[in-house]
Protein backbone atom coordinates (compact mmCIF):
# COMPACT_ATOMS: atom_id res chain seq x y z
CA UNK A 1 0.00 0.00 0.00
CA UNK A 2 1.92 3.31 -1.09
CA UNK A 3 0.99 5.59 1.36
CA UNK A 4 2.73 8.68 -1.56
CA UNK A 5 2.19 8.40 -5.23
CA UNK A 6 3.59 9.92 -7.64
CA UNK A 7 0.75 9.76 -10.21
CA UNK A 8 2.87 10.80 -13.83
CA UNK A 9 5.69 8.41 -14.50
CA UNK A 10 7.30 10.77 -16.58
CA UNK A 11 6.57 14.57 -17.66
CA UNK A 12 7.81 16.54 -20.69
CA UNK A 13 7.76 20.41 -21.02
CA UNK A 14 9.20 23.01 -22.94
CA UNK A 15 11.97 25.14 -21.98
CA UNK A 16 11.00 28.32 -20.32
CA UNK A 17 7.51 27.19 -19.41
CA UNK A 18 6.08 26.03 -16.04
CA UNK A 19 6.26 22.26 -14.90
CA UNK A 20 4.11 21.15 -12.21
CA UNK A 21 4.83 18.30 -10.69
CA UNK A 22 1.93 16.41 -8.79
CA UNK A 23 2.19 13.95 -5.24
CA UNK A 24 -0.35 12.68 -3.42
CA UNK A 25 -0.51 10.67 -0.11
CA UNK A 26 -2.81 8.74 2.49
CA UNK A 27 -1.17 9.58 5.65
CA UNK A 28 -2.79 12.43 7.37
CA UNK A 29 -0.09 12.26 9.99
CA UNK A 30 2.21 13.46 7.37
CA UNK A 31 3.32 16.76 8.80
CA UNK A 32 6.89 17.57 6.56
CA UNK A 33 7.15 16.92 2.69
CA UNK A 34 10.19 16.80 1.04
CA UNK A 35 11.36 17.01 -2.72
CA UNK A 36 13.95 15.57 -4.21
CA UNK A 37 15.62 15.65 -7.89
CA UNK A 38 18.20 12.71 -9.30
CA UNK A 39 20.25 12.76 -11.86
CA UNK A 40 21.52 9.27 -13.66
CA UNK A 41 24.18 7.70 -12.06
CA UNK A 42 23.78 9.77 -9.01
CA UNK A 43 22.18 10.13 -5.46
CA UNK A 44 19.18 11.92 -4.97
CA UNK A 45 19.85 15.48 -3.93
CA UNK A 46 17.30 17.71 -1.68
CA UNK A 47 15.31 20.21 -3.56
CA UNK A 48 12.97 21.83 -1.14
CA UNK A 49 10.90 21.24 1.88
CA UNK A 50 7.35 21.64 3.21
CA UNK A 51 6.33 21.76 7.12
CA UNK A 52 2.21 21.23 7.52
CA UNK A 53 2.17 24.32 9.13
CA UNK A 54 3.15 26.43 5.67
CA UNK A 55 1.07 25.54 2.49
CA UNK A 56 3.86 27.05 0.34
CA UNK A 57 7.42 27.50 0.15
CA UNK A 58 9.71 29.40 -2.30
CA UNK A 59 13.26 29.06 -3.30
CA UNK A 60 14.33 30.56 -6.29
CA UNK A 61 12.66 28.83 -9.47
CA UNK A 62 11.09 26.03 -7.12
CA UNK A 63 7.74 26.65 -5.47
CA UNK A 64 5.92 23.65 -3.36
CA UNK A 65 2.38 23.87 -2.42
CA UNK A 66 0.64 21.60 -0.06
CA UNK A 67 -3.25 21.15 0.35
CA UNK A 68 -3.55 19.27 3.46
CA UNK A 69 -7.73 18.69 3.13
CA UNK A 70 -7.09 17.46 -0.34
CA UNK A 71 -3.54 15.39 1.07
CA UNK A 72 -1.58 16.82 -2.05
CA UNK A 73 1.45 18.74 -2.83
CA UNK A 74 2.74 19.95 -5.87
CA UNK A 75 6.22 21.36 -7.59
CA UNK A 76 6.38 24.31 -9.95
CA UNK A 77 9.51 25.42 -11.83
CA UNK A 78 9.60 28.46 -13.65
CA UNK A 79 10.94 28.98 -15.84
CA UNK A 80 11.86 25.48 -16.37
CA UNK A 81 15.37 24.86 -17.60
CA UNK A 82 17.75 22.00 -19.50
CA UNK A 83 19.34 21.00 -16.43
CA UNK A 84 16.05 20.64 -14.61
CA UNK A 85 15.30 17.32 -16.60
CA UNK A 86 16.27 14.93 -13.86
CA UNK A 87 13.38 12.11 -11.78
CA UNK A 88 11.94 13.95 -9.12
CA UNK A 89 10.74 11.78 -5.84
CA UNK A 90 8.21 13.62 -3.23
CA UNK A 91 8.67 12.21 0.04
CA UNK A 92 6.85 12.54 3.54
CA UNK A 93 7.61 11.81 7.37
CA UNK A 94 5.51 12.13 10.46
CA UNK A 95 7.30 12.34 13.87
CA UNK A 96 5.08 9.41 15.18
CA UNK A 97 7.55 7.65 12.91
CA UNK A 98 10.57 9.26 13.65
CA UNK A 99 10.50 11.27 10.82
CA UNK A 100 11.28 8.24 8.92
CA UNK A 101 10.94 9.08 5.03
CA UNK A 102 7.90 7.35 2.74
CA UNK A 103 8.85 7.60 -0.39
CA UNK A 104 6.93 8.41 -3.72
CA UNK A 105 7.88 6.32 -6.94
CA UNK A 106 8.93 9.59 -8.76
CA UNK A 107 8.52 11.51 -11.83
CA UNK A 108 10.81 11.65 -14.99
CA UNK A 109 11.09 15.37 -15.93
CA UNK A 110 12.01 15.93 -19.21
CA UNK A 111 13.18 19.66 -20.57
CA UNK A 112 12.86 20.12 -24.21
CA UNK A 113 14.68 22.90 -25.90
CA UNK B 1 34.66 17.10 -0.61
CA UNK B 2 32.03 14.56 -0.78
CA UNK B 3 29.48 15.09 1.81
CA UNK B 4 28.58 11.16 1.69
CA UNK B 5 30.89 8.86 0.16
CA UNK B 6 30.09 5.14 -0.65
CA UNK B 7 32.53 2.41 -2.17
CA UNK B 8 32.52 0.50 -5.10
CA UNK B 9 30.97 2.33 -7.40
CA UNK B 10 30.41 -0.83 -9.44
CA UNK B 11 30.50 -4.60 -7.84
CA UNK B 12 30.09 -7.31 -10.12
CA UNK B 13 30.14 -10.89 -8.11
CA UNK B 14 28.63 -14.43 -8.48
CA UNK B 15 25.97 -15.86 -6.84
CA UNK B 16 26.38 -17.34 -3.15
CA UNK B 17 29.60 -14.60 -2.82
CA UNK B 18 29.71 -12.68 0.42
CA UNK B 19 30.50 -8.54 -0.54
CA UNK B 20 30.31 -5.34 1.81
CA UNK B 21 29.95 -1.86 0.42
CA UNK B 22 31.06 1.06 2.59
CA UNK B 23 29.94 4.28 3.29
CA UNK B 24 31.09 7.26 4.75
CA UNK B 25 29.75 10.79 5.78
CA UNK B 26 31.53 13.87 7.09
CA UNK B 27 28.64 16.06 7.28
CA UNK B 28 28.26 15.20 11.61
CA UNK B 29 24.62 13.68 11.19
CA UNK B 30 24.11 11.31 13.93
CA UNK B 31 21.65 8.84 11.55
CA UNK B 32 22.50 7.22 8.09
CA UNK B 33 20.64 4.99 6.26
CA UNK B 34 20.93 2.29 3.14
CA UNK B 35 18.44 2.15 0.53
CA UNK B 36 17.69 -0.59 -2.62
CA UNK B 37 16.53 0.91 -5.68
CA UNK B 38 15.08 -2.35 -7.57
CA UNK B 39 14.46 -2.31 -11.06
CA UNK B 40 11.18 -0.43 -11.14
CA UNK B 41 13.12 2.49 -9.53
CA UNK B 42 11.37 2.47 -5.91
CA UNK B 43 13.67 3.78 -3.30
CA UNK B 44 13.04 1.50 -0.56
CA UNK B 45 14.55 1.78 3.05
CA UNK B 46 16.52 -1.27 4.29
CA UNK B 47 17.98 0.28 7.27
CA UNK B 48 18.33 3.49 9.36
CA UNK B 49 20.84 3.50 12.48
CA UNK B 50 22.31 6.10 14.99
CA UNK B 51 24.31 5.38 17.81
CA UNK B 52 21.14 4.21 19.92
CA UNK B 53 19.23 2.51 17.24
CA UNK B 54 19.01 0.15 14.22
CA UNK B 55 15.41 0.26 12.56
CA UNK B 56 15.38 -2.82 9.96
CA UNK B 57 12.79 -3.40 7.39
CA UNK B 58 11.17 -6.40 7.85
CA UNK B 59 11.10 -6.96 4.69
CA UNK B 60 15.11 -7.44 4.33
CA UNK B 61 16.53 -10.32 4.21
CA UNK B 62 19.02 -11.54 7.60
CA UNK B 63 21.65 -11.95 4.03
CA UNK B 64 22.27 -8.04 5.17
CA UNK B 65 23.29 -6.49 7.71
CA UNK B 66 25.01 -3.38 8.85
CA UNK B 67 27.46 -2.50 10.51
CA UNK B 68 28.95 0.70 11.93
CA UNK B 69 32.52 1.06 13.36
CA UNK B 70 31.86 4.91 14.42
CA UNK B 71 29.21 7.32 14.19
CA UNK B 72 30.87 8.54 10.03
CA UNK B 73 30.52 4.87 8.63
CA UNK B 74 27.95 2.96 8.14
CA UNK B 75 28.78 -0.33 6.13
CA UNK B 76 26.35 -2.57 4.52
CA UNK B 77 27.58 -6.75 4.34
CA UNK B 78 25.88 -9.07 2.33
CA UNK B 79 26.52 -12.89 2.58
CA UNK B 80 25.23 -15.46 0.00
CA UNK B 81 24.41 -13.05 -2.35
CA UNK B 82 21.48 -13.92 -4.97
CA UNK B 83 20.39 -13.03 -8.41
CA UNK B 84 17.69 -11.06 -7.23
CA UNK B 85 20.02 -8.38 -5.10
CA UNK B 86 20.87 -7.04 -8.23
CA UNK B 87 20.14 -3.24 -7.61
CA UNK B 88 21.63 0.22 -7.16
CA UNK B 89 22.13 0.86 -3.07
CA UNK B 90 22.31 4.24 -2.17
CA UNK B 91 23.77 5.84 1.36
CA UNK B 92 22.55 8.29 3.20
CA UNK B 93 22.59 10.26 6.66
CA UNK B 94 20.51 12.56 8.15
CA UNK B 95 20.18 14.51 11.36
CA UNK B 96 16.47 13.25 13.08
CA UNK B 97 14.87 16.53 12.27
CA UNK B 98 14.84 18.03 9.61
CA UNK B 99 15.25 14.82 8.34
CA UNK B 100 16.78 16.14 5.32
CA UNK B 101 19.02 13.32 3.55
CA UNK B 102 22.14 13.75 1.71
CA UNK B 103 22.75 10.73 -0.55
CA UNK B 104 25.93 8.94 -1.83
CA UNK B 105 26.26 8.07 -5.46
CA UNK B 106 25.09 5.09 -5.07
CA UNK B 107 26.54 1.24 -5.79
CA UNK B 108 25.03 -0.89 -8.73
CA UNK B 109 25.62 -4.23 -7.41
CA UNK B 110 25.81 -6.97 -10.13
CA UNK B 111 24.73 -10.39 -9.19
CA UNK B 112 25.53 -13.31 -11.81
Amino acid sequence: DQQVKQNSPSLSVQEGRISILNCDYTNSMFDYFLWYKKYPAEGPTFLISISSIKDKNEDGRFTVFLNKSAKHLSLHIVPSQPGDSAVYFCAASDMDSNYQLIWGAGTKLIIKP
Amino acid sequence: DTAVSQTPKYLVTQMGNDKSIKCEQNLGHDTMYWYKQDSKKFLKIMFSYNNKELIINETVPNRFSPKSPDKAHLNLHINSLELGDSAVYFCASSQVFPNIQYFGAGTRLSVL
